[in-house]
């Protein structure tokens, strides 16, 4: 099956700076990958999301890269602020189940 | 617009007792879902997931057992907790290559 590693496992920044998560999947089949945000005690919630036959995907200040060859996929946040605080994970599925990764701790400071 | 419930919000059961957290979609059909467990400060663990009414894959076997006895209803059930079955579990629907939406979560407390 999946597996999904993501790294760092924590992150701080400092207000204003860009965070950038990476990700690596094993399983070649798998063609989404989407990136949710969870804020403390709340539920995960989808913040974008990347599909395997694009290699970037920009919204506002977020930005995801994916190279399928290599099975990495990366978000990008630029110009962080304090409410970007939150854990992030990472997922990749190929249609029936999605596998997610560990999650990183991001803190941004102001 | 699609909804998802999930109920109740939060449960101290003791070890021993039984388990059983619910799950609603509405404003779908056919949805794909999904039972996830989060640890404190860990990531989202894939318990079970359904395509369909009374088909369940079980991901990691344990002492949870999970039911869709209709479409649009996905149950996670347990005759025995453990302590170890502590945690956050998400509901999570999802439709072909889309993200998931997840419900609120139920937070348990095994005691």
């Amino acid at each position: 099956g999946e597996n999904v590693e993501q790294h760092p496992s924590t992150l701080s920044v400092q207000e204003g700076d860009s965070a950038v998560i990476k990700c690596t999947y094993s399983d070649s089949a798998s063609n989404y990958f989407p990136w949710y945000k969870q804020e403390l005690g709340k539920r995960p919630q989808l913040i974008i999301d990347i599909r395997s036959n694009v290699g970037e995907k920009k919204d506002q200040r977020i930005a995801v890269t994916l190279n399928k060859t290599a099975k990495h996929f990366s978000l990008h946040i630029t110009e962080t602020q304090p409410e970007d605080s939150a854990v992030y994970f990472c997922a990749a599925t190929n249609n029936n189940d999605m596998r997610f990764g560990a999650g990183t701790r991001l803190t941004v400071k102001p | 617009s699609q909804t998802i419930h999930q109920w109740p919000a939060t449960l101290v059961q003791p070890v021993g007792s039984p388990l059983s957290l619910e799950c609603t979609v509405e404003g779908t059909s056919n949805p794909n879902l999904y039972w996830y467990r989060q640890a404190a400060g860990r990531g989202l663990q894939l318990l079970f997931y359904s395509v369909g009414i009374g088909q369940i894959s079980s991901e990691v076997p344990q002492n949870l057992s999970a039911s869709r006895p209709q479409d649009r209803q996905f149950i996670l059930s347990s005759k025995k907790l453990l302590l170890s079955d502590s945690g956050f579990y998400l509901c999570a629907w999802g439709q072909g290559i889309y993200g998931y939406t997840f419900g609120s979560g139920t937070r348990l407390t095994v005691v």
